[in-house]
């Protein structure tokens, strides 16, 4: 089944950078867009980045213009998202999810988040 | 961007009851719309998507309609585990835009 795996969350100073990796399985990764989606605390879900199948196109939230890159490997089965000049309010649980295809709708599967806490 | 209004915000209801929470688009979205189930500390889970299409598994309590710009996720007979919160998305146009959420809760 479609596994999705998130690693690389912790804690950075604001201004710092931070990679995010999820590793996906069980599908033909390089067949799928993939998102990440954030939660801050107590608060609600928050869209942040597409990237298509290929990584010829890329979608960004305003917020996060600039500072985040969303990218991917498909020879790793891996999604990434660079993240620099981290503020506070960044700090969230992060994660990634799949993109759908054929006849499949998007957000059926997501991994199980990773927190990214920016403070000093 | 588009903004995706979700009413109500908070609301509280008793086992067995309906419920009718609202999303509304600030323009047309077609049916690109799901819904999903968020516990504490827990992954967010798709309930419906294409607007009305029953996620495999979830129980037919769940139901969802609309188009365009009005969007409705119905509970027909609450039962102690629905009691959570809930989201909807768009994923017609990007950014794509969740709704602010609705918690459910025990009465």
């Amino acid at each position: 089944q479609v596994q999705l795996v998130e690693s690389g969350g912790g804690v950075v100073q604001p201004g710092g950078s931070l990679t995010l990796s999820c590793l996906a399985s069980g599908f033909n990764f390089s067949s799928y867009g993939m998102y990440w989606v954030r939660q801050a605390p107590g608060k609600g879900l928050e869209w942040v980045a597409f990237i298509r199948y290929d990584g010829s196109k890329e979608y960004y939230v305003d917020s996060v213009k600039g500072r985040f890159t969303i990218s991917r490997d498909n020879s790793k089965n891996t999604l990434y998202l660079g993240m620099s000049s981290l503020r506070p309010e960044d700090t969230a649980v992060y994660y990634c999810a799949q993109d759908g295809g054929g006849s499949s709708w998007p957000f059926e599967n997501w991994g199980q988040g990773i927190l990214v806490t920016v403070s000093s | 961007d588009i903004q995706m209004t979700q009413s109500p915000s908070a609301m509280s209801a008793s086992v067995g009851d309906r419920v009718t929470i609202t999303c509304r688009a600030s323009q047309g979205i077609s049916n690109y719309l799901a819904w999903f189930q968020q516990k504490p500390g827990k992954v967010p889970k798709r309930l419906i998507y294409a607007s009305s299409s029953l996620q495999s598994g979830v129980p037919s309590r769940f139901s969802g309609s609309g188009s365009g710009t009005e969007f409705t996720l119905t509970i027909s007979s609450l039962q102690p585990e629905d009691f959570s919160t809930y989201y909807c998305l768009q994923h017609h146009t990007f950014p794509y835009t969740f709704g602010q959420g609705t918690k459910l809760e025990i009465k």
